[in-house]
């Protein structure tokens, strides 16, 4: 049973444009949400995220943004520039980003010169 | 400031045997948490120790054994391993009562033949 959904496995860019990267969760439980970025042969890189509390949380070019009733969230990147071409996973937890994390599959993101 | 590191980088074992992987959280962390992440997969959580004691567990079996020591430094030992087991296994610190995310370590890459 899949939990935290990233419904796209890839998404190409052109660079200076936004891109959007989507995931949907179906654990009400669920009340912190977080967004991860992975570069092959690293871990993952903690980037943004956002409490239930709240609809929205921008840091510089990143913004998330939270739909409770749809259980549906959506991580803004605008401008895009060739440095953000990653692997983006979505992931969730019932409390603070510090406990047992739910991730999401993946979104691949490319972005175009 | 320390980051998170795992050893061995990568890692070949035969099905049957036993491994022992490695971790040293970030320099305040107090807690450390293992997850597998399989090829095309999201990382799925094993378990968390926090103070030295096994703090959640993941849907896995007790061959998945994990340790943590008074420094935080944690090891993750998987018995009878089948070909399965093959994946990338993470490695997060973080600090329980606190209100930062987990960070995660490089991995480590695990074949299983």
């Amino acid at each position: 049973d899949q939990q935290v959904k990233q419904n796209s496995p890839s998404l190409s860019v052109q660079e200076g444009r936004i891109s959007i990267l989507n995931c949907d969760y179906t654990n009400s439980m669920f009340d912190y949400f977080l967004w991860y970025k992975k570069y092959p042969a690293e871990g993952p890189t903690f980037l943004i995220s956002i409490s239930s509390i709240k609809d929205k949380n921008e840091d510089g070019r990143f913004t998330v943004f939270l739909n409770k009733s749809a259980k549906h969230l959506s991580l803004h990147i605008v401008p895009s520039q060739p440095g953000d071409s990653a692997v983006y996973f979505c992931a969730a937890s019932g409390g603070f980003g510090n406990e047992k994390l739910t991730f999401g599959t993946g979104t691949r993101l490319t972005i175009i010169p | 400031e320390t980051g998170v590191t795992q050893s061995p980088t990568h890692l070949i074992k035969t099905r049957g045997q036993q491994v022992t992987l490695r971790c040293s959280s970030q320099s305040g962390h107090n807690t450390v948490s293992w997850y597998q992440q399989a090829l095309g997969q999201g990382p799925q959580f094993i378990f968390q120790y926090y103070r030295e004691e096994e703090n959640g567990r993941g849907n896995f079996p007790p061959r998945f054994s994990g340790l943590q020591f008074p420094n935080y430094s944690s090891e993750l030992n998987v018995n009878a391993l089948e070909l399965d087991d093959s994946a990338l296994y993470l490695c997060a610190s973080s600090l329980t009562g606190g209100t930062t995310e987990a960070f995660f370590g490089q991995g480590t890459r695990l074949t299983v033949v």
